[in-house]
């Protein structure tokens, strides 16, 4: 059974544009959702994570808003640049712990 | 050396042959892993080691054999594999402790089994 489900797959966004990425989790168990970004060649690294006693956090042009009664998450990238051009990955864990369940990714191409 | 690395960064192996994927981390944590990446699929986390002792191995086939020998290596032996078994390898490290255990990440052994 998949722990945390991604979408969508694949997405082209205009340069200036808004990309969003969806994700939704089974476990209510999981406390911590952090995004990983992924470049050619490169190990994922983390960009942003939350956890659910906030519905929003914002670090720069990256916003994470979480919806707990869902059980849903999303990451929006505000202004995209060509230089955003790469695979995010969604996941989720216990706060404390460390096994992470990570979404299926998103290669997000941005047009210049 | 910086972050985690990995060696070699592609492999090309047989399905007899028996080779060896090498990962060490440079950032003094306590905790790695081996993840394995396919496309269109999730990171399957395959093994972890805290303070050098396994702790999880998640149903993977015995043709996979993880060793740490250190808190900084970890090593994956790679024998009898199958060509669905091509995929990316990631090694990645972590700081056991208190707060969320930020994985780091090394780029990964592509490897293609023939």
């Amino acid at each position: 059974q998949q722990q945390v489900k991604q979408s969508p797959q694949s997405l082209i966004v205009q340069k200036g544009g808004i990309s969003i990425i969806n994700c939704a989790y089974e476990n209510t168990a999981f406390d911590y959702f952090p995004w990983y970004q992924q470049f050619p060649g490169k190990g994922p690294a983390l960009l942003i994570a939350i956890r659910p006693d906030v519905s929003e956090k914002k670090e720069g042009r990256f916003t994470i808003s979480f919806n707990k009664s869902a059980k849903q998450f999303s990451l929006h990238i505000m202004d995209s640049q060509p230089g955003d051009s790469a695979t995010y990955f969604c996941a989720a864990s216990k706060y404390t712990g460390n096994q992470f369940y990570f979404g299926t990714g998103t290669s997000l191409t941005v047009i210049p | 050396e910086t972050g985690v690395t990995q060696t070699p960064r592609h492999l090309v192996m047989g399905m007899t042959n028996k080779k060896s994927l090498k990962c060490e981390q440079h950032l003094g944590h306590n905790a790695m892993y081996w993840y394995k990446q396919s496309a269109k699929k999730p990171l399957e986390l395959m093994f972890v080691y805290n303070f050098k002792e396994q702790t999880e191995n998640n149903s993977v086939p015995s043709r996979f054999s993880p060793e740490c020998p250190n808190s900084s290596h970890l090593f994956l032996h790679l024998h009898t594999l199958q060509p669905e078994d091509s995929a990316l390898y990631l090694c990645a490290s972590s700081q056991l402790g208190a707060g969320p255990q930020e994985q780091y990440f090394g780029p990964g052994t592509r490897l293609t089994v023939t």
